[in-house]
């Protein structure tokens, strides 16, 4: 079954402590992202990677890191410093060449703080 | 700056009749617009892209760069279309994506 996952479906964070948002991909493709969705405020751009071992802050990095040592993988950590955490998190990836810029999302991760 | 504006939260429209959603860009460059929506218990995904100017499930949606605007439009709305739609603008030469705060379209019978 090809495409991109997302784990987990739900998770619960505790107040000062960080928390991992898995994203795995195997379409092949360079480019993944993480978008934050709230209501009325749409996709905002968290971060992004273009290729292995690269990545970019996107306009609400604040309060988020990632990684990218995988071409498959691109985890997605909310740190204590992240002080609004709680929304619907998606992934997504595309590819770089003929037919790229579509991107691909997963079924997101829905982050809640207890 | 690139900035997408989708200008209503709701549409609410009954089953039969015209459907129309707005979509204004703000962009320095050569613009590559996107629409993608996201049905209820379903992921976010490509409707149509306006280089390939297709019809994609009766909805159609031309670039008007004077207006600076990609409306997406289907002459007769059922009901399966209620679903969040998001207009989206190329923000680089990578794919990076711009998108808007998204319109939810409600088909009622």
């Amino acid at each position: 079954d090809g495409g991109i996952t997302q784990s987990p479906k739900y998770l619960f964070r505790k107040e000062g402590q960080n928390v991992t948002l898995s994203c795995e991909q195997n379409l092949n493709h360079d480019a993944m992202y993480w978008y934050r969705q709230d209501p009325g405020q749409g996709l905002r751009l968290i971060y992004y990677s273009q290729i292995v071992n690269d990545f970019q802050k996107g306009d609400i990095a604040e309060g988020y890191s990632v990684s990218r040592e995988k071409k498959e993988s691109f985890p997605l950590t909310v740190t204590s410093a992240q002080k609004n955490p709680t929304a619907f998190y998606l992934c997504a990836s595309s590819s770089s060449g003929l037919g790229g810029n579509i991107q691909y999302f997963g079924a997101g991760t829905r982050l809640s703080v207890l | 700056a690139q900035r997408v504006t989708q200008p209503e939260k709701l549409l609410s429209v009954f089953k039969g009749a015209p459907v129309e959603l707005k979509c204004n860009y703000s962009y320095s460059g050569s613009p590559e617009l996107f629409w993608y929506v996201q049905y209820s218990r379903q992921r976010l995904q490509l409707l149509l892209r306006h280089i390939s100017r297709e019809s994609i499930k009766g909805f159609t949606a031309d670039l008007n760069k004077g207006e600076t605007s990609f409306h997406l439009k289907k002459p007769f709305a059922q009901e399966e279309d209620s679903a969040m739609y998001y207009c989206a603008l190329k923000a680089d030469s990578w794919g990076k994506l711009q998108f808007g705060a998204g319109t939810q379209v409600v088909v009622t019978p």
